[in-house]
């Protein structure tokens, strides 16, 4: 069946520009997390979301970044007023519930702020 | 100290060697633990889960030691292909299930 995908899979903005990634997780899976990484750093945790409600929004980073769910499914990522600093790769993953904890990840989109 | 430890490597070895990394981990409530596997510019996939018993996949062997608060990963006849970035992954009991990433362990196999 079909995985994870994310588009776009690179995006290049300039510096205050908004940007919006959009996540479709695997059908039927419940959880879906969104993360990212700068180069040669591990994953960031940003936030979760348990159907169309989000649990923990603990590891947003600032209140330029936010994140909706509709129907259970696709899930955006919006990040308003870019600064270089955001460039990384966001990754999405989704998990068939919270209890199971095996994630499936999407390819992710490189985000570059210049 | 951080909650999931890895040794960034690289592990430099040539085919055919026995390999093993280690994973720290802070939280004593931490319910599951896994090895994911990333390789360059791409996303991370499971590689296994840890079980207190200890398992084996093939070549790789995973243990979980709850007492000191760390797993492992052994990989056997080391292989060209297994070069890539292994992450260590605990998940908290009950809570948000929010798991958290080592950093992960930089394996090079060469010829």
């Amino acid at each position: 069946g079909a995985g994870v995908s994310q588009s776009p899979s690179n995006k290049v903005t300039e510096k205050g520009k908004d940007v919006e990634l959009r996540c479709d997780p695997i059908s039927g899976h419940t959880a879906l997390y969104w993360y990212r990484q700068s180069l040669g750093q591990g994953l960031e945790f940003l936030i979760y979301f348990q159907g169309n409600s989000a649990p923990d929004k603990s590891g947003l980073p600032s209140d330029r970044f936010s994140a909706e769910r509709t129907g259970g499914s696709v899930s955006t990522l919006t990040i308003q007023r870019t600064q270089q600093e955001d460039s990384a790769v966001y990754l999405c993953a989704s998990s068939p519930s919270p209890q199971v904890n095996e994630q499936f990840f999407g390819p992710g989109t490189r985000l570059t702020v210049l | 100290r951080k909650e999931v430890e890895q040794d960034p490597g690289p592990f430099n070895v040539p085919e055919g060697a026995t390999v093993a990394f280690n994973c720290t981990y802070s939280n004593s409530a931490s319910q599951s633990f896994f090895w994911y596997r990333q390789d360059c510019r791409k996303e991370p996939k499971l590689l296994m889960s840890v079980y207190s018993s200890g398992n084996e996949d093939g070549r790789f062997t995973a243990q979980l030691n709850r007492a000191s608060q760390y797993i492992s990963l052994l990989i056997r006849d080391s292989k060209l292909s297994d070069s890539a970035t292994y992450l260590c992954v605990v998940t908290p009991r009950g809570g948000s299930y929010i798991p958290t990433f080592g950093r992960g362990t930089s394996l090079i196999v060469h010829p």
